[in-house]
This record gives C-alpha cells, structure tokens and sequence, in this order.
C-alpha cells in the first residue's frame, strides 16, 4: 500500500460543476498536509495548505481528517483553467523527515 | 528576485554512467530538496538539505547523493544510471525546512529531464 493514495483519474467535470478530490495516507507521523497544482509537463506549484480547521481560498476548500487520516480538496464553479493534475502532499517526521507525494488525479475541465 | 533554476534541462546518458545535476535555490531560501518525477506520477522524495547538511531522504539507494553549497545551490549525484532512472528530477528551495507552516512553500525549479539508455 502507497503512503499517499489519490482518487484514480482522469476526472472529466463539465465547466462550472463542482468537483471532489481525496488522499488518504498511512502514517500516523505525518504532520502537515497540502495540495499541490501541476499543469502539463510543468512543475508542481502551491494551491494550498491544510490546516484541521479546514481553509477556503475563493473556489477551493480544503478539509483534513486525522482520525480517517484523509485530506480532500474541493473546487467549486470549476473553470476551463482548473484543468491540471492535482497533487497531495504530506509531510512525515518520525526518526527521518520525508515529504510523501501523492501520484496526482489529473482533472479535465470542458466546455 | 530570482526563482529556482535547474541544469542542464536535458540530457542523455548510458547505463552504468554517473550524472550531476544542479539546482541553484531562490534567493533567500536556505533549504533545497529533491524529487524524481516518473511520467505520469507524482514526484518521488530524494533527500533535503538544510544548511549544507542532508536532514531528511526518501526511499532512494546510496546512489543517489548530493550536495548543498554555502551560497544553498545544490547538487544531485547519481552513479551507476540505470534504465529506471529516466525521469524528471526537479529540485525545489523553500525559505527553511517546510514544517507545520504552510508559509515555507517548494518552490520549483523547471526540472532536468534524465534519459538513461
């Protein structure tokens, strides 16, 4: 089992839809948590932290669960640009300090 | 202020071959780390360097070392290339290690894409 498991993909979501992502991981050391946006054959950028409150950042929210030890990422009003491979990452610090990537689900926002 | 930048962005090798990759860090960042990107999959974590000193590695062999630098660029060192070792390798620096704050973001360089025949 991977440590940080995403949804399969691709998902294929209409323009304006609403659209869910989840990541579960499996070590109980991890500490912090973020999602991670990677356009085509480009390099992975910020789109946000997770913090157990949950966030919101305009059309996104993130949520965090420990006790299920999941972390979901929501996108509202879904747009043509929102299209990219979305990426959870989480940070482990036990006796080493390792940042776990998820392989990503790749979204496809259409018209 | 400039970003990250990685070289060379392309490059070929053989089995059995060593490479060195470089990555100077954005300036004012103090922490550097690295990732192997496979086609189609999400970066894999190599090593950190906080410092000039490595304080954090993946699942990777002793094969796969590097280097961080006084002025924080760094180096990554891979000996006895294998075929599985094509991929991108993206290096990224952050302001200092990325811990509960979610203020120290990577910032990426735009990889170096290793081919090994």
């Amino acid at each position: 089992r991977k440590e940080v498991e995403q949804d399969p993909g691709p998902f294929n979501v209409p323009e304006g839809a609403t659209v869910a992502f989840n990541c579960t991981y499996s070590n109980s050391a991890s500490q912090s948590f973020f999602w991670y946006r990677q356009d085509c054959r480009k390099e992975p950028k910020l789109l946000m932290s997770v913090y157990s409150s949950g966030n919101e950042d305009g059309r996104f929210t993130a949520q965090l669960n420990r006790a299920s030890q999941y972390i979901s990422l929501l996108i509202r009003d879904s747009k043509l640009s929102d299209s990219a491979t979305y990426l959870c990452v989480v940070i482990v610090m036990d006796s080493n300090y390792q940042l776990i990537w998820g392989a990503g689900t790749k979204l496809i926002i259409k018209p | 202020e400039t970003g990250v930048t990685q070289s060379p962005t392309h490059l070929i090798k053989t089995r059995g071959q060593q490479v060195t990759l470089r990555c100077s860090s954005q300036s004012g960042h103090n922490t550097v780390s690295w990732y192997q990107q496979a086609l189609g999959q999400g970066p894999q974590f190599i090593f950190q360097y906080y410092r000039e000193e490595e304080n954090g590695r993946g699942n990777f062999p002793p094969r796969f070392s590097g280097l961080q630098f006084p002025n924080y660029s760094s180096e990554l060192n891979v000996n006895a290339l294998e075929l599985d070792d094509s991929a991108l390798y993206l290096c990224a620096s952050s302001l200092r290690v990325v811990t509960y704050s979610g203020a120290n973001v990577l910032t990426f360089g735009a990889g170096s894409r290793l081919t090994v025949l």
